[in-house]
């Protein structure tokens, strides 16, 4: 299986901050790369697909970048709807793996 | 517009076989388009694919589950199913299912979610 490592695990950042989650893959998964959003209570919810497309009607502020084992994941000017937890995903090989998640708290 | 809704027992005991349908409303499961997925998350973890089924009735599962898996389609109701076997608590979690782009060789992305189901497995 393909492990995927974020970090940082956790996070707290302020309302307008500009924020960077990174992704490392266990090995090269060229740009089959995903990221979504889960806030407290709901389904996750697509971001950023092929590392770097950003899925319809979400935020200009979300940016994904990378290839091979290393992805990033920024935010720019945090906004209160942001502070939720990251996730990346994997799909070049099943089965299909998430990272741990990163927890984005309001500081 | 395109909706997923997980149904089944809230409670499992031990060593039984847990039973969720997803119910998918605005598409059809008969999409090339498409996988549909099975993901699981317990309380205060991370996510765990549990496995796929697409149009033809082609699987793929997570090694992890040690066959314990099986999901299944339903084309008349336009519901695909998970079922798991000898289920301990460790399986215990919300479990979502999803609908999964797949572009044949470049794109893949779970673009659609149920609101989940939780599972608790506790005699």
């Amino acid at each position: 299986d393909i492990q995927m490592t974020q970090s940082p695990s956790s996070l707290s950042a302020s309302v307008g901050d500009r924020v960077t989650i990174t992704c490392q893959a266990s090995q090269d998964i060229s740009h089959y790369l995903n990221w979504y959003q889960q806030r407290p209570g709901e389904a996750p919810k697509l971001l950023i697909y092929d590392t770097s497309s950003l899925e319809a009607g979400v935020s200009s502020r979300f940016s994904g970048t990378g290839s091979g084992t290393d992805f990033t994941l920024t935010i720019t000017s945090l906004q209160p709807e942001d502070f939720a937890t990251y996730y990346c995903q994997q799909y070049d090989n099943v089965p299909i793996t998430f990272g741990q998640g990163t927890r984005l708290d309001i500081k | 517009q395109v909706q997923l809704q997980e149904s089944g027992p809230g409670l499992v005991k031990p060593s039984q076989t847990l039973s969720l349908t997803c119910t998918v409303s605005g598409d059809s499961i008969n999409s090339r388009s498409y996988y549909w997925s099975w993901i699981r998350q317990p309380a205060g973890k991370g996510l765990e694919w549990i496995g796929r089924i697409r149009a033809s009735g082609a699987t793929n599962y997570n090694p992890s589950l040690k066959s314990r898996g099986t999901i299944s389609a339903d084309t008349s109701k336009n519901q695909f199913s998970l079922t798991l076997t000898s289920v301990t608590a460790a399986d215990t979690a919300v479990y979502y299912c999803t609908r999964d782009f797949w572009s044949g060789n470049y794109y893949y992305y779970m673009d659609v979610w149920g609101k989940g189901t939780p599972v608790t497995v506790s005699s």
